[in-house]
């Protein structure tokens, strides 16, 4: 079936430090793949998705690269801010399951200034 | 500018009662779902609503039941609340049926004692 494993956190880095969150993936077929962001008290929020092999998603200076090859789609923020702390989840919807989203157990970044 | 509309944001339940979790979306899109979130497991899908009319069980349906009332509404009841069913629940929308990003409410943080 499909799964999807994330790192453990919490990460907690220095504002303006670098970032990146990795995400492997097992799925069926060729799954579009997306990363949400949840804040304190809120329900979760897309940041950015891919939809094929190598495409790379990008939103609010976060990127993401999807790498079929070592079936990945790490997170990565080149100077994060104390507004970007949260839970990042990374998600995959398959073809094989339509539009059900399999989750990440989620990751919880602090950031600290 | 409401999205997906959650409510109540919070309950408390004794064993055995009963109660109905309310979502309605004003984008006018096809397709709802409904999650539960657990710490250390993500978001676990419940039962979703492909279009109006339709619903269908998730990854773990037992011990609840929906109802599309219609095209913006989507209920979640638990007929009789056990423990276990403690999470917090977050009902999602999307445009159609197929890989598109799900749009999700606040949530609702429900305990059972």
């Amino acid at each position: 079936g499909n799964s999807v494993t994330q790192m453990e956190g919490p990460v907690t880095l220095s504002e303006e430090a670098f970032l990146t969150i990795n995400c492997t993936y097992t799925a069926t077929g060729y799954p579009s793949l997306f990363w949400y962001v949840q804040y304190p008290g809120e329900g979760l929020q897309l940041l950015l998705k891919a939809t094929k092999a190598d495409d790379k998603g990008s939103n609010k200076g976060f990127e993401a690269t999807y790498r079929k090859e070592t079936t990945s789609f790490h997170l990565e923020k080149g100077s994060v801010q104390v507004s970007d702390s949260a839970v990042y989840f990374c998600a995959l919807m398959s073809t094989g399951t339509a539009s059900k989203l399999t989750f990440g157990t989620g990751t919880r970044l602090q950031v600290t200034l | 500018n409401a999205g997906v509309t959650q409510t109540p944001k919070f309950q408390v339940l004794k064993t055995g009662q009963s109660m109905t979790l309310q979502c309605a979306q004003d984008m006018n899109h096809n397709s709802m779902y409904w999650y539960r979130q657990d710490p250390g497991m993500g978001l676990r899908l419940i039962y979703y609503s492909a279009s109006e009319g339709t619903t269908d069980k998730g990854e773990v349906p037992n011990g609840y039941n929906v109802s599309r009332l219609n095209k913006r509404e989507f209920s979640l009841r638990l007929e009789s609340a056990a423990p276990s069913q403690t999470s917090v629940y977050f009902c999602a929308s999307s445009e159609y049926w197929g890989p598109r990003p799900q749009h999700f409410g606040d949530g609702t943080r429900l305990s059972i004692l």
